[in-house]
């Protein structure tokens, strides 16, 4: 079954320290991927999106993403964080054959001043 | 500008009650989604319509009802079969349903029990 796994729950970094949040999926083929941020009481803000071509994607507010076979990942980063970036991040993945988005249930970012 | 808008923001339900939550948008999408979001869950997709006058049950759309007479509205009516209805519910939108289609999302409406 297609799935959408974001491993770590919670992530604590300094202001100005470099990120990474990690996604892996489970699908016999390339699925297309998406990151979305929500702060709190709020919707989802989309990030970047990858369907296929150039496996570094650029997104707004400075965040990338690399997607890679191999390892069923696609894995944002963003070279330094600051404190606005503190939300919550849901990975994503829509699946050749399905209508259906599938979550990842969320990695929550804190930035420490 | 165009985007999607959830009312009310905060809404209380009384034991036995049906109530309605709105989602409106104004961005000429014809997909619309409402997911439930609960913590540590990420987001369940309750109900979908890809067209007016067409809608398709979600993974959890039991004690839930919806309707879409219009292209910009997608009420969501959780009903008194719904027993655990507490929860952040999400309004979406897309151009059409299809992978590459990313969804636009409304500012939520976090649902309690009195």
């Amino acid at each position: 079954a297609q799935s959408v796994t974001q491993p770590d729950i919670h992530i604590t970094v300094s202001e100005g320290a470099s990120l990474e949040l990690r996604c892996n999926y489970s699908y016999g083929a390339t699925p297309y991927l998406f990151w979305y941020v929500q702060s709190p009481g709020q919707g989802l803000q989309l990030l970047l999106k990858y369907f296929s071509g150039d496996t570094l994607v650029q997104g707004i507010k400075g965040f990338e993403a690399e997607f890679k076979r191999s390892q069923s990942s696609f894995n944002l980063r963003k070279p330094s964080v600051h404190w606005s970036d503190a939300a919550e991040y849901f990975c994503a993945g829509t699946f050749s054959g399905t209508y259906k988005y599938i979550f990842g249930t969320g990695t929550r970012l804190k930035v420490l001043a | 500008d165009g985007g999607i808008t959830q009312s009310p923001k905060y809404l209380f339900r009384k034991e036995g009650q049906n109530v309605t939550l709105s989602c409106e948008q104004n961005l000429n999408h014809d997909a619309m989604y409402w997911y439930r979001q609960d913590p540590g869950q990420g987001l369940r997709l309750i109900y979908y319509s890809q067209i007016v006058n067409d809608f398709q049950k979600g993974d959890i759309a039991e004690g839930y009802s919806v309707s879409r007479e219009k292209k910009e509205s997608f009420p969501l009516t959780v009903t008194s079969a719904q027993k655990n209805p507490t929860a952040f519910y999400l309004c979406a939108s897309s151009i059409a349903t299809g992978v590459d289609q990313p969804q636009h999302f409304g500012d939520g409406t976090r649902l309690s029990i009195l």
